[in-house]
């Protein structure tokens, strides 16, 4: 199985200012026929199912703001939210689908 | 809209059954492939079994292959996860997600808890 790991487990940071998320898999993603990243990232509220970002790493789901961004490529990916928002406060999964499904353990996002 | 609605969840005692449903709407159900994905309290995602649009590739996580057994019915649109010889660490929220590949709708989950 592929492992996904993410850092930091948690994380604090002001309004207005960038955050960044890392996940990195235990083998890599991108697969050659296609040159696609087989990534994803989610945000999940409390007491809400996840909501889909981005996909094939870099690519916004539909209706999610410009602030987040996705990016990396074989193993290493970064989710980047430009500018935070109050809204933002979430835990964030990467998410792999090269080889069936897995997680990362998430990433809790809080204001400072 | 595209909606996922599951039920079946409950209380059920270690070794004990439950079947999961899933109702989809809003899209064309067979063409798309499908997955349900837990949530234990206060942990994280894991991908318990999914199945493509025709039925004829399947995964199950290692922690329920032998137990658990997806199926769909493409004419009801629905999506269904039979769980036998139900364990306390089953105890989750489980959702029911559409792939394409990734998760791109989710439902709200239903609560299965195991316990005696």
């Amino acid at each position: 199985d592929i492992v996904m790991t993410q850092s930091p487990d948690s994380l604090a940071v002001s309004l207005g200012e960038r955050a960044t998320i890392n996940c990195k898999s235990s083998q890599s993603v991108l697969k050659s026929s296609n040159n696609k990243n087989y990534l994803a990232w989610y945000q999940q509220k409390p007491g809400q199912p996840p909501k889909l970002l981005i996909y094939w790493a870099s690519i916004r789901g539909s209706g999610v703001p410009d602030r987040f961004s996705g990016s990396g490529s074989g193993t290493d990916f970064t989710l980047t939210i430009s500018s935070l928002q109050a809204e933002d406060v979430a835990v964030y999964y990467c998410q792999q689908y090269y080889s069936a499904y897995t997680f990362g353990q998430g990433t809790k996002l809080e204001i400072k | 809209q595209v909606q996922l609605v599951e039920s079946g969840g409950g209380l059920v005692k270690p070794g004990g059954s439950l079947r999961l449903s899933c109702a989809a709407s809003g899209f064309t159900f067979s063409d798309y492939w499908m997955s349900w994905v837990r949530q234990a309290p206060g942990k994280g995602l894991e991908c318990v079994s999914y199945m493509s649009n025709s039925g004829n590739t399947i995964y199950y996580a290692d922690s329920v292959k032998g137990r658990f057994t997806i199926s769909r019915d493409n004419a009801k649109n629905s999506l269904y996860l039979q769980m036998d010889s139900l364990r306390a660490d089953d105890t989750a929220v489980y959702y029911c997600t559409r792939a394409t590949p990734e998760s791109d709708y989710w439902g709200r989950g239903t609560l299965v808890t195991v316990s005696s």
